[in-house]
């Protein structure tokens, strides 16, 4: 089955203390993103890879990141969360030019 | 960073009634628009792709016109169902996707 896959789908963390969001797809896509979706806000972008060892900022990069060293894998890195970081965060991927296949979410809270 | 405008923020339509709403976009530097559908504690799924000037898309009762010159693109549902209440979302791509805030749209039964 094609997909997409987050984990984990619920994290809570306290201020400082280093995490990681695993994403992963099965489609051979070029392109993955990571967005958080915030109330009021609808989805941003806060990076994005457009090939293996190929990132770039979106709108709202501060605070992440990413790397993208295997083409199905991109992880979401958190050095220092800070509860400004509290959201729901939504891994995507595509082929160039087409529509994004979404993963789950992880709700994450940071304390 | 590119400005996605959609309105309606919210609307709600007795089943039975056929509704719209907009998505807005500058229209210069255009390479493609999406139409997402987005049900609470779902995913967003894709309903549209559209890159040329005129397109029109259609899936069920669901359907959607783009105009690139004046930047604006429609989705119809024709006959709302309580099922296709959902956030509604529209994204301008380049490299990046730009989303807008989404239309979130109630059908009473």
């Amino acid at each position: 089955e094609a997909q997409v896959t987050q984990n984990p789908r619920y994290l809570i963390t306290v201020t400082g203390k280093k995490l990681t969001v695993t994403c992963s797809q099965n489609m051979n896509h070029e392109y993955m993103s990571w967005y958080r979706q915030d109330p009021g806000l609808g989805l941003r972008q806060i990076y994005y890879s457009m090939n293996v060892e190929v990132t770039d900022k979106g709108d709202v990069p501060e605070g992440y990141k990413v790397s993208r060293k295997e083409k199905r894998n991109f992880p979401l890195i958190l050095e220092s969360p800070s509860p400004n970081q509290t959201s729901l965060y939504f891994c995507a991927s595509n082929f160039p030019g087409d529509t994004q296949y979404f993963g789950p979410g992880t709700r994450l809270t940071v304390l | 960073i590119l400005n996605v405008e959609q309105s309606p923020q919210s609307l709600h339509v007795q089943e039975g009634d056929s509704t719209n709403f907009t998505c807005s976009f500058p229209s210069s530097n255009f390479y493609a628009l999406h139409w997402y559908r987005w049900e609470t504690a779902k995913s967003p799924e894709a309903l549209f792709v559209m890159t040329l000037n005129g397109d029109e898309k259609k899936k069920g009762r669901i359907s959607a016109t783009l105009n690139t010159k004046e930047g604006y693109s429609y989705l119809y549902i024709k006959g709302s169902q309580p099922e296709d209440s959902a956030t509604y979302l529209c994204a301008l791509t380049g490299n990046q996707f730009y989303f807008g805030t989404g239309t979130s749209l109630t059908v009473i039964p």
